[in-house]
Formats: C-alpha cells, sequence, structure tokens
C-alpha cells in the first residue's frame, strides 16, 4: 500500500505555475519528502526534497505544512519538455532499510 | 551528484531464457540497492531490495527463484529473470541510497526486457 496519494494527471499551459499536491498522512518523524521526476524509458530523476518549511533549487520549490501531512511541488513557469510523471516518495524504514514505495505519480501534460 | 548505471540498456530474449542485468554505482559504494519493475503508463514496483554480502529481501508475492539477486561487491548488484516468459518483459529500474544523510535515492537508466 503506497504511503503517498497525489492526483493522477494533470494539464497546464507553457509558462504556467504548476503546483502538485502529495499526501501523506501517515509519515514518521524522520521520513524526509522527496520528489522525483519521470520521462518514458527512464528512470526516475531526483528533483527536490525536504522535512519541513520550504525549500527551493534552482528548478522546483517544495512547500511542506507544520503537521507534513501533506506536500506541494510547484513547478515555476514550466514549458513542454516537463511533461512528465512527478512522484512524491516517502522512505519506508524496515529491518534496518530506508527504501521508497511509489505510489501513483501524476503525470503532467504541458500544453502549448 | 551520484551516478548508477545498468546493463544492458535494452535485451530481448526467447522465452525459456535466462537474462542478467547489472546495476552499478559508479562513484560510491552501495551496500544496498534495490530492483523495480515497471509496466507501460505503471508505477514502479518493487521488487527487492539488495543486501551486499547476504541474501536479498523480496517484496510480497515476488518470486525469488524466478528473480535472482546478486549483490557481489559493493558497487555491482545483479538481477537475473530466470526462464524469462513474455509476461515478465517490463522495464527493470535499480537505485541506491547516497552516501548522505538525507535518504536519497539514484536512479539507474532501466533495461528494457522483452522476451518473445
Amino acid at each position: 500500500l503506497a504511503k503517498t496519494t497525489q492526483p493522477i494527471s494533470m494539464d497546464s499551459y507553457e509558462g504556467q505555475e504548476v503546483n502538485i499536491t502529495c499526501s501523506h498522512n501517515n509519515i514518521a518523524t524522520n521520513d524526509y519528502i522527496t520528489w522525483y521526476q519521470q520521462f518514458p524509458s527512464q528512470g526516475p530523476r531526483f528533483i527536490i526534497q525536504g522535512y519541513k518549511t520550504k525549500v527551493t533549487n534552482e528548478v522546483a520549490s517544495l512547500f511542506i505544512p507544520a503537521d507534513r501531512k501533506s506536500s506541494t511541488l510547484s513547478l515555476p513557469r514550466v514549458s513542454l519538455s516537463d511533461t512528465a510523471v512527478y512522484y512524491c516518495l516517502v522512505g519506508e524504514r524496515t529491518s534496518g532499510t530506508y527504501k521508497y514505495i511509489f505510489g501513483t505519480g501524476t503525470r503532467l501534460k504541458v500544453l502549448a | 551528484g551520484a551516478v548508477v548505471s545498468q546493463h544492458p540498456s535494452r535485451v530481448i530474449c526467447k522465452s525459456g531464457t535466462s537474462v542478467k542485468i547489472e546495476c552499478r554505482s559508479l562513484d560510491f559504494q552501495a551496500t544496498t540497492m534495490f530492483w523495480y519493475r515497471q509496466f507501460p503508463k505503471q508505477s514502479l514496483m518493487l521488487m527487492a531490495t539488495s543486501n551486499e554480502g547476504s541474501k536479498a529481501t523480496y517484496e510480497q508475492g515476488v518470486e525469488k527463484d524466478k528473480f535472482l539477486i546478486n549483490h557481489a561487491s559493493l558497487t555491482l548488484s545483479t538481477l537475473t529473470v530466470t526462464s524469462a516468459h513474455p509476461e515478465d518483459s517490463s522495464f527493470y529500474i535499480c537505485s541506491a541510497p547516497g552516501e548522505d544523510l538525507l535518504h536519497e535515492q539514484f536512479f539507474g537508466p532501466g533495461t528494457r526486457l522483452t522476451v518473445l
């Protein structure tokens, strides 16, 4: 059972800001929230990671409220090349191993 | 950032044969690696955790005799699909956790397996 819930798909237009929200109600105290991007026939690519509040890097921002039960990935001014599947991941520690269980991901389609 | 490679990137084999897929951490050591499979238009499904120097840990429903995993060194894990059948055709992806404390994982580029 996936630990995260995201919208299945989203459409946007070039130049717009896209916000993808992820729900992770059962996040553990030590868990980080990580977002990955995946293009067809490629491995997932790291976008951003955070623990609480706001994190920003050169490609995205991640907003995490105080209760950490959700997070929002913000992509500023998307382009056609941002069309991909975006996964929100929360690690799962079991028997000393920290692993990821993927949810459905959000299929973002950027339109011209 | 750290790089994970996979070989081959694409393989086609006949039904009944075995196929080996390699996963390497190129510039860091990985005592643990993970293997996923992904069907078209679906999410990644974790198959197993590969542990250097010990047996792999398989997720529920994954046949360990079907998908043999060997983690022979700190930079190499292999997945062997034994007696492959057309339903094993899929995209196989490995990952390895980074060496820092942020729980980031580095994914390989994937291997497309087609069983005829």
